[in-house]
């Protein structure tokens, strides 16, 4: 079970990029690194997963270097909106869809 | 689509009490999960189902039992309640898949023990 490791707190203003990086020293070759954004008072929500090098949607993009040691969620532009707690994970691959939280990234974005 | 829906949204129960949290889901998933969260603490496993008919404990079961009564519904039992148990309680579902992760949380149930 790959462990991570994420800064517990960020703050940024509006209008700025947000990178939060994740380190998972020991994923696993067959191992996805998936993010999930939790507001308070709801449910975590799926914001992006990726294998290697970047992947992007509307939401976000996703840096990952070739030794996928760690990776770099970026956010565009956060609005006061994306105040939230950001998760890290690395499921195991072998494991279905088992899905372990730790304590997240609690970002507050400021105006 | 409705998505998850868990019921009821507080409770308040004494110590001792029993009750059962529900969950629905309309996504036609194999899978789902019931989460506790702690205050400022992230999410830990309780009980999954991997697919209808089957239930296997995750991180935090003591104190615990599931059903899964069919394929749409999942449900938490708490049969002797604690003040340990005092927390918010989230269900989830997803495809069974071993790369494609994305799980659908429901909006959670808060409930106190006294």
């Amino acid at each position: 079970l790959a462990k991570t490791t994420q800064p517990i707190s960020m703050d940024s203003y509006e209008g700025q990029e947000v990178n939060i990086t994740c380190s998972h020293n020991n994923i696993a070759t067959n191992d996805y690194i998936t993010w999930y954004q939790q507001f308070p008072s709801q449910g975590p929500r799926f914001i992006i997963q990726g294998y290697k090098t970047k992947v992007t949607n509307e939401v976000a993009s996703l840096f990952i270097p070739a030794d996928r040691k760690s990776s770099t969620l970026s956010l565009p532009r956060v609005s006061l909106s994306d105040t939230a707690v950001y998760y890290c994970l690395v499921p195991p691959s072998n494991a279905g869809n088992m899905l372990t939280f730790g304590g997240g990234t609690r970002l507050m974005v400021k105006p | 689509n409705a998505g998850v829906t868990q019921t009821p949204k507080f409770q308040v129960l004494k110590t001792g009490q029993s009750m059962t949290l529900q969950c629905a889901q309309d996504m036609n998933h194999n899978s789902m999960y019931w989460y506790r969260q702690d205050p400022g603490m992230g999410l830990r496993l309780i009980y999954y189902s991997a697919s209808e008919g089957t239930t296997d404990k995750g991180e935090v079961p003591n104190g615990y039992n599931v059903s899964r009564l069919n394929k749409r519904e999942f449900s938490l039992r708490l049969e002797s309640a604690a003040p340990s148990q005092t927390s918010v309680y989230f269900c989830a579902s997803s495809e069974l898949s071993a790369t494609y992760n994305e799980q659908f949380f429901g909006p959670g149930t808060r409930l106190t023990v006294l």
